[in-house]
């Protein structure tokens, strides 16, 4: 069965670390978005990408980066984590003229 | 701009009793509206979409929603709850590929 699924599930890192959070899916859906959720503010749009070699900034981008090498993955890389981004962060895709997503299940990072 | 308001943080009812939770939206056309459900560590499963037609909509697990345009709401309800509907529930407004969405209304059923 088709699936997307993120890893790690939890991952603790130290302020200033580069973290890579990745994201696969095999719905082969051209449109993978990144957000975080955090209390209070539901979920925020961070980067977003149409296909291959496309990526877009969303609404909380400072210190996040993507990159679209492929159909399936779009890894999230924090550059140099701070405590500020401590938050689940969740992953969807969707394919053109279907109104839906389809999420993974999350990862929860702690910035320490 | 394009915005959703979920105006209750938390909500409590109790087992059997009905549901109603609120969802405003600010959008200058017609919206596609959704309704999505978070249980605790999972991520969020779809109960419910609005494109056009029937303003009333049905859903997964026994829920429905209708969107009211005079008052720019999408409110969804549930005629008799069950305890595992305690969840996070999140309105969301879908407009050129990417949704938007509420800050989300936590539901706590009492038995």
């Amino acid at each position: 069965d088709a699936e997307i699924t993120q890893s790690p599930r939890h991952k603790i890192t130290e302020t200033g670390r580069q973290v890579t959070l990745a994201c696969h899916q095999t719905w082969n859906h051209n449109n993978m978005f990144w957000y975080r959720q955090d209390l209070g503010h539901g979920l925020r749009l961070i980067h977003y990408s149409y296909g291959v070699q496309d990526t877009n900034k969303g609404e909380v981008s400072d210190g996040y980066s993507v990159s679209r090498s492929n159909t399936e993955d779009l890894p999230l890389t924090l550059e140099s984590a701070a405590s500020s981004q401590t938050s689940v962060y969740f992953c969807a895709s969707s394919q053109d003229g279907n109104y839906g997503y389809t999420f993974g299940s999350g990862t929860r990072l702690t910035v320490v | 701009a394009q915005s959703v308001t979920q105006p209750d943080i938390h909500i409590t009812v109790s087992e059997g009793a009905s549901l109603e939770l609120r969802c405003n939206y600010s959008y200058g056309a017609t919206p596609y509206l959704f309704w999505y459900v978070q249980s605790p560590g999972q991520g969020l499963q779809l109960l419910l979409k609005y494109f056009s037609g029937d303003t009333l909509v049905q859903g997964i697990k026994g829920f429905e929603a209708e969107f009211k345009r005079s008052q720019s709401s999408f409110n969804l309800r549930k005629p008799s709850v069950h305890w595992s509907d305690a969840a996070e529930y999140f309105c969301a407004l879908y407009n050129f590929n990417k949704f938007y969405f509420g800050s989300g209304t936590k539901l706590n059923v009492k038995p």
